[in-house]
């Protein structure tokens, strides 16, 4: 079975910051999947950002990337400028390769991001 | 294009009722999924469908049911609600498995008192 670790609970930055969110993760498994979601108050979640494991350059969309260390099974996500917008719950999530991930994901608890003015 | 769309959005049940969460997406998308989130954590999934007519159990199936006898729609059954069930529940479907991108329902509040 797989795990999601997020270590952080909580954490506020002042807008236009950067900020990383930290996520590490278990498996026997060698080809996987990792993403990053985003879930504001209105409850919808929201992809941010997918990474292939067999790929080792790391995913990026616009302000968003990860920082991807198969070894350390770990899995960060920087937000660069950041935006009161990005004030949310972000949830790192893991999905097996084989099957094409059909049985579904595997989430960490959540960071609650907070973006102040 | 309404995507997946999740009713009711919110429920207060009590104890021993039954209910169904109707879940319906227009994306022609084979692979729906149910999952609840409780308080603090991240979300568990509770059943399944790569297509209609099969589904299997996910990580925390007791006490619910599911069918798919349509692409369309997903309903979540739950028989003699528990307080245990009080939780956030959010259908997703997605293209071909969650190596894709998933779309995710606004949710359904549920509340067993």
């Amino acid at each position: 079975a797989q795990t999601v670790t997020q270590s952080q609970p909580e954490m506020s930055v002042q807008e236009a910051e950067t900020v990383t969110l930290s996520c590490t993760y278990d498996t026997s498994e060698n080809n996987y999947y990792l993403f990053w979601y985003k879930q504001p108050p209105s409850r919808q979640m929201i992809l941010v950002i997918r990474q292939e494991a067999y790929k080792q350059q790391n995913a990026t969309e616009n302000r968003f990337s990860v920082n991807f260390q198969k070894a350390a099974k770990s899995f960060s996500l920087k937000i660069s400028d950041s935006q009161l917008g990005d004030t949310a719950m972000y949830f790192c999530a893991f999905a097996l390769y084989s099957g094409g991930g059909a049985d579904g994901l595997t989430f960490g608890k959540g960071t609650h991001l907070i973006i102040q003015p | 294009n309404a995507g997946v769309t999740q009713t009711p959005k919110f429920r207060i049940l009590k104890i021993g009722q039954s209910m169904t969460l109707q879940c319906t997406q227009d994306m022609n998308h084979n692979y729906m999924y149910w999952y609840r989130q409780d308080p603090g954590m991240g979300l568990k999934l509770i059943y399944y469908s790569v297509g209609a007519g099969i589904t299997d159990k996910g990580e925390v199936p007791n006490g619910y049911n599911v069918s798919r006898s349509t692409t369309e729609d997903f309903p979540l059954r739950l028989e003699l609600a528990a307080p245990s069930q009080t939780s956030v529940y959010f259908c997703a479907s997605s293209y071909k498995g969650m190596n894709t991108e998933a779309f995710f329902g606004q949710g359904t509040r549920l509340t067993v008192v």
